[in-house]
């Protein structure tokens, strides 16, 4: 079984703080991602990787940044947290190539920014 | 851009059935996934669909029409651990767009 691991359930930072959500997972997955997710507004893409070292920008990527040094590891930066990005934060992964292979999501991390 | 939409909620009896529509508006397309939520845990993958059709998978199927932009999933026999979000989800190369959830109360 495909697990994905985050390394936070909860977190509660304040505002202007640099925050770091850490996903790992271990079926050498070359596709990761990460989603948040609000009430009413669904999963919203923020960031998605295919490769070490390579990043691509999701939907909504403003005052996130991401890292993926290892294939394992993706990893999201909240440069200076603001209120609004209060939310739950959801990573996934899957195998590289076409759309086929589904994605494996984390079990989420909720972050409160006061 | 994507606009995937589906219903916000919807209520059914223990072993009865349910159909949950899904339309969307996608500036390219790979294909149609459907995730299972249930409060507090993260999405399960049930079903995909690239080709036009009903594909089946015991209690739930999964239909699309490409040319209409439509996709429905059928949750057969109702059983009270099915209440959850149902989550439609166009691909698009590397990309995953999500509606916003249906979410689904089986009621005794």
């Amino acid at each position: 079984d495909v697990k994905v691991t985050q390394s936070s359930r909860y977190l509660v930072k304040r505002t202007g703080e640099k925050v770091f959500l850490e996903c790992v997972q271990d079926m050498d997955h070359e596709n990761m991602f990460w989603y948040r997710q609000d009430p009413g507004l669904g999963l919203r893409l923020i960031y998605f990787s295919y490769d070490v070292k390579m990043k691509e920008k999701g939907d909504i990527p403003e005052g996130y940044s991401v890292s993926r040094e290892k294939k394992e590891r993706f990893s999201l930066i909240l440069e200076s947290a603001s209120t609004n990005q209060t939310s739950m934060y959801l990573c996934a992964s899957s195998l590289g190539g076409t759309g086929e292979s589904p994605l494996h999501f984390g079990n989420g991390t909720r972050l409160t920014v006061t | 851009g994507q606009n995937i939409d589906q219903p916000t909620e919807m209520t059914a009896t223990e072993g009865a059935i349910v159909q949950i529509n899904c339309t969307y508006q996608t500036s390219g397309f790979n294909g149609l996934f459907w995730y299972q939520q249930h409060a507090g845990e993260a999405p399960t993958f049930l079903s995909y669909n690239v080709l036009d059709g009903l594909e089946e998978k015991g209690r739930f199927s999964s239909f699309l029409s490409r040319s209409k932009g439509y996709s429905y999933l059928l949750l057969k026999e109702l059983q009270m651990k099915d209440s959850a979000s149902y989550l439609c989800a166009a691909f698009n190369d590397y990309k995953l767009s999500f509606g916003a959830g249906t979410t689904v109360t089986v009621r005794a």
